[in-house]
């Protein structure tokens, strides 16, 4: 079956550092994939997505590549800030209907 | 242009008892997925409903039954409550229609926050 594996958290950064939150799959087919946040109290908020193998998808400052020949989505930005302060999750799709299968999320704490 | 709307927000029940959450979609989308999600987890798929059937679902007890309205927005309800229900219970709309169809990802509502006593 279909599975996500991410690094656990909880990651605290300094204002400014660079970010990495690794982010393996295994999927049979061609998986879509995505990045998810959430904020305290919130629902996931769709945050970047990739559809085919060397996508690289981008928003707010953040990237991940898809990378077919090592099972990865890895995201990265290259400037934290202190609103970037949530739990990230990594997820794919696949399938006719194209169920969503989440990883256990990656708690990012940035402090000023 | 209202997103995915879920109530209630919290909920509290006692073991036993029967439950009912409520999710309108996204206006243009036609298919309505549920989630649950413990605390420190990422959300489990429960099932997906479109055009008021249910399509697709996980392992999760019969316990767990759900239904879609002519107007897109689906019901979860949980029966004879258990301690370990308690979870973020997550709603996310999709269209069916189209190439891209769900690739370009859910659109998930806040939640709601059930806590069985």
């Amino acid at each position: 079956g279909n599975s996500v594996t991410q690094m656990e958290g909880p990651v605290t950064l300094s204002e400014e550092a660079f970010l990495t939150i690794n982010c393996t799959y295994t999927a049979t087919g061609y998986p879509s994939l995505f990045w998810y946040v959430q904020y305290p109290g919130e629902g996931l908020q769709l945050l970047l997505k990739a559809t085919k193998a060397d996508d690289k998808g981008s928003n707010k400052g953040f990237e991940a590549t898809y990378r077919k020949e090592t099972t990865s989505f890895h995201l990265e930005k290259g400037s934290v800030q202190v609103s970037d302060s949530a739990v990230y999750f990594c997820a794919l799709s696949s399938g006719g209907y194209q169920k969503v299968t989440f990883g256990i999320g990656t708690k990012l704490q940035v402090i000023p | 242009d209202a997103g995915v709307t879920q109530s209630p927000t919290h909920l509290i029940k006692t073991r036993g008892q029967q439950v009912t959450l409520r999710c309108s979609p996204k206006s243009g989308h036609d298919t309505v997925s549920w989630y649950q999600q413990a605390l420190g987890q990422g959300p489990q798929f429960i099932f997906q409903y479109y055009e008021e059937e249910e399509r697709q679902r996980s392992n999760f007890p019969d316990r767990f039954s759900g239904h879609q309205f002519p107007n897109y927005s689906s019901e979860l309800n949980v029966n004879a409550l258990l301690l370990g229900d308690s979870a973020l219970y997550l709603c996310a709309s999709s269209s069916n229609r189209g190439a891209k169809g769900h690739m370009g990802g859910y659109t998930f509502g806040s939640g709601t926050r059930l806590t069985v006593v």
